[in-house]
């Protein structure tokens, strides 16, 4: 089946660490985003990439850093120059005007 | 920048009934496209319906129906025969049309809680 798979589900992060999150799609998508969910709030965006290799920034970049090496896959890492990361982060991809979305992965601070 | 305002933080629905949720927003384009996105429990996002801005006719999907008035900016999303399984965070969002350049291009509003009563 064609989707958008993130993973994982649930991760935590210690004090200092650096985390990876996994978004890979296999829906032959161009463009990928990331979002940051915190609770009742709306999606705000990370960064997002229209080719492979290339990507932009999005509104709260800082403390964030991700790579497209190929048009499936684009993982963010949450380093430790973000202070505050406990949330929802949902991965996203696109062609032309629909927005389909993985299932998403909480992150939390132990 | 385009901004989209979703001006109920929360709305209650009794079962069988009908709803409409707002949204605004804010562009000086002509030719974009609206969505509205539900979110439940699971908070996986699930898309609603969609409108495109140059078509006049509101889009429907079964009970799920859009009232767009595009010099107003207003696109609010009514749901008929409300069921339990309507419960959820629902999201208007705003996307550009496609430009090789690079851009935001699709933009959210802070959502309305819909709660179903039995």
């Amino acid at each position: 089946d064609g989707g958008i798979t993130q993973s994982p589900k649930y991760l935590f992060r210690k004090e200092g660490q650096n985390v990876t999150l996994s978004c890979e799609q296999n829906l032959n998508h161009d463009a990928m985003y990331w979002y940051r969910q915190d609770p009742g709030q709306g999606l705000r965006l990370i960064y997002y990439s229209q080719i492979v290799n290339d990507f932009q920034k999005g509104d709260i970049a800082e403390g964030y850093s991700v790579s497209r090496e190929k048009k499936e896959s684009f993982p963010l890492t949450v380093t430790s120059a973000q202070k505050n990361p406990t949330a929802f982060y949902l991965c996203a991809s696109s062609m032309s005007e629909k927005l389909f979305f993985g299932s998403g992965t909480q992150l939390s601070v132990l | 920048a385009q901004t989209v305002t979703q001006s109920q933080p929360e709305m209650s629905v009794q079962e069988a009934e009908t709803v409409t949720l707002s949204c605004t927003y804010d562009t000086s384009e002509s030719d974009y496209y609206l969505f509205w996105y539900k979110q439940p429990p699971s908070r996986q996002m699930i898309l609603v319906i969609r409108q495109e801005a140059y078509k006049q006719q509101n889009a429907t999907e079964n009970r799920f129906s859009v009232n767009f008035q595009k010099a107003a900016k207003s696109f609010s999303l009514k749901i008929s025969d409300s069921q339990l399984g309507d419960a959820a965070m629902y999201f208007c969002a705003y996307r550009t049309p496609y430009r090789d350049n690079y851009g935001q291009n699709f933009v959210f509003g802070p959502g309305t809680r819909l709660s179903v009563l039995p």
